[in-house]
């Protein structure tokens, strides 16, 4: 069974500082891995897949990495600004087979 | 680009009431996915679908029910209800491709 851990669990920056975002697992046989951003009371927003074949995906301020040999992924954000407030959850995916979230990591990001 | 559409956005119903969600995928996505998240948790799996077919089954109690159409739309079906089920009801859709998946807005659901 797979399981996700994210550290850590909550996070207070100041603007303008880089970040780096964890999260690790126990079964290295994924199909993908996702991150989101979740806002309170709001849906999921996808922001970064990255398939098994591969090792980063880039967007904007956002980079996530995945290593499946040691079981972890990152998500770094350059130059946090207060709008990227939110919980962040990795995901993972066994193909056709149902997303095992973590719990989250709840970022603020103090102007 | 289209997205995962759930239906409605809210809904209040009082305990032992029924209630049912509905979820339209993206267009050509075949397989759909129902999730549960209550306050400050992550959401919780509670079944699949792929070709309307159930693929896989999570934490669904039995008073709930899932189903998909022709359309591939999906329903999601939830009886007796209890207090306990007020949360955030999702509906994601993933295509054939492995291009991830993509959430719905979600539904939220107040038991009272």
């Amino acid at each position: 069974k797979q399981e996700v851990t994210q550290i850590p669990a909550a996070l207070s920056v100041p603007e303008g500082e880089n970040l780096v975002l964890n999260c690790s697992f126990t079964d290295s046989a994924i199909y993908n891995l996702q991150w989101f951003r979740q806002d309170p009371g709001k849906g999921l927003t996808s922001l970064l897949l990255i398939q098994s074949s591969q090792r980063e995906q880039t967007s904007g301020r956002l980079n996530a990495s995945l290593d499946k040999s040691s079981g972890r992924s990152t998500l770094y954000i350059a130059a946090s600004q207060p709008g990227d407030s939110a919980t962040y959850l990795c995901a993972l995916s066994g193909g056709y087979q149902k997303v095992t979230f973590g719990i989250g990591t709840k970022l603020q990001v103090i102007p | 680009a289209a997205g995962v559409i759930q239906s409605p956005r809210h809904l209040i119903k009082e305990k032992r009431e029924t209630a049912t969600l509905k979820c339209y995928p993206i267009p050509r996505h075949d397989t759909v996915y129902w999730y549960q998240q209550g306050p400050g948790q992550d959401p919780q799996f509670l079944i699949s679908f792929y070709e309307k077919m159930q693929s896989d089954k999570g934490s669904i109690p039995d008073r709930f029910s899932a189903q998909q159409f022709s359309d591939y739309h999906s329903e999601l079906n939830m009886s007796s209800l209890e207090l306990g089920d007020s949360a955030l009801y999702f509906c994601a859709s993933s295509d054939p491709t492995g291009g991830g998946y993509t959430f719905g807005s979600g539904t939220r659901l107040t038991v009272v």
